[in-house]
Parts: structure tokens; sequence; C-alpha cells
């Protein structure tokens, strides 16, 4: 079945290093890929998304790029903030269809 | 109000009570979607509305879980005789039009059911 598979966290940084947050899928067919964020008592919101292969999502600093040779989109950032703590979450949702998949989420910590 | 809400935030049952959770989603959404999620994981999809019509109910774990929509707006989940195993955040999400791949969803802040 579809699956979506994220490193484990959680990931501790120093505010301006480079955030690097692993996400890899599994489909029969081709997914839109979304990451979503859950800051600190808040609910989830989507932070990117990509809906077809090579394309790059970004927002906020952020970005990913739907790499279907690799089946991976991973999420990047140059310069984390401490504002950026928070879990992120990668899933997919198949063209046409309605379901969402998550990953298990991955926590980030950046320390001042 | 400008997001989707839910209620309780918080619900603490003993083992067997019915427990019924609230979703109003952004008003005008077309789809609906309830998740579970238990901790230390990402949300499971439980089942999806289109207006009032339940298009997918394949995710609901037993069938102590029933959820409807009557008039295509709020939403509510019932769960029958809970158990210890239904703890978990359900988070409710909406979308504004009839659901396809690319739409975002619009989450609410869940509510953390707590079953002793």
């Amino acid at each position: 079945g579809n699956s979506v598979t994220q490193m484990e966290g959680p990931v501790t940084l120093s505010e301006e290093a480079f955030l690097t947050i692993n996400c890899t899928y599994t489909a029969t067919g081709y997914p839109s890929l979304f990451w979503y964020v859950q800051y600190p008592g808040e609910g989830l919101q989507l932070l990117l998304k990509a809906t077809k292969a090579d394309d790059k999502g970004s927002n906020k600093g952020f970005e990913a790029t739907y790499r279907k040779e690799t089946t991976s989109f991973h999420l990047e950032k140059g310069s984390v903030q401490v504002s950026d703590s928070a879990v992120y979450f990668c899933a997919l949702t198949m063209t046409g269809g309605f379901k969402t998949i998550f990953g298990a989420g991955t926590r980030l910590f950046v320390k001042a | 109000g400008a997001g989707v809400s839910q209620s309780p935030r918080y619900k603490v049952a003993k083992r067997g009570q019915d427990v019924a959770l609230r979703c109003d989603p952004i008003s005008g959404h077309v789809s609906l979607f309830w998740y579970q999620q238990a901790l230390g994981q990402g949300p499971e999809f439980l089942t999806y509305f289109q207006n009032e019509a339940q298009l997918d109910k394949s995710g609901l774990p037993s069938d102590r879980f029933f959820a409807e929509r009557p008039e295509g707006s709020v939403s509510t989940l019932k769960i029958q005789r809970t158990q210890q195993e239904d703890s978990a955040v359900y988070l409710c999400a909406s979308s504004h039009r009839d659901y396809d791949s690319y739409n975002e969803q619009f989450f609410g802040p869940g509510t953390r059911l707590t079953v002793l």
C-alpha cells in the first residue's frame, strides 16, 4: 500500500544552521506531496506542496523537490530560526483521491 | 469563525462510555475529513464527507465509530463503548471545494480523548 517514511526526531539545531528532514514515499501511481507543520499549541497547517515530478514547493524559506526517481520529498531550509521549532509531517495524496497519508512526524528544536 | 473549530478540546471518558466530538468547518467548505492521531504518530485517515455525503469511511477502526454531517456543515464523530485504545487526538479538517489531491486541508486544533 501507499506509505510515507520520514526521519525520526527529534532534530536539534542551533539558530542559522542548515536543515534537512528526509521523507521518502511508496505509492502506486503519482501522488501529490505535502509538508505540514504543527507549531506548539496550534493545529496542523500546510507548509508547502508539489503536485508532479520535479516540482519544487517553497514557503517561508523552506523548500522541497518532488523526486520521482528516488521517491523522495526532503524538506530543507538554509538558515533555521528559533520560531521554526515545531513538528513537521510529510504526506501524500494520490491523484484524484482524497485520502491523505501522513508520516510519523519529525520534531525540530532550534536553540538560540 | 476564521478557522476550523472542534469541541470539546479535551475529553476524559470511562471505558464503556459513549462520546461525541464536534467539528465546525470553515464556512462554505465542501470537504470534511476526520483523522485519528496517536501519541507520537502522524494523523491517520478515518472518514471523508463531501457536503452531507460520506464518501469514504474505510479508515474507521470499528463499528463503534460513527460519523455524520447531516446538513453538510457541522460534523460529529461518535464513539460508542469507548476502549483504552481509542485514546488519541481526533483531528478534523476541511477543504473549500470538491476534494482533489491538490487541495489544501485546513485543520482544527483537535480533541484529545483519554479513556480511563
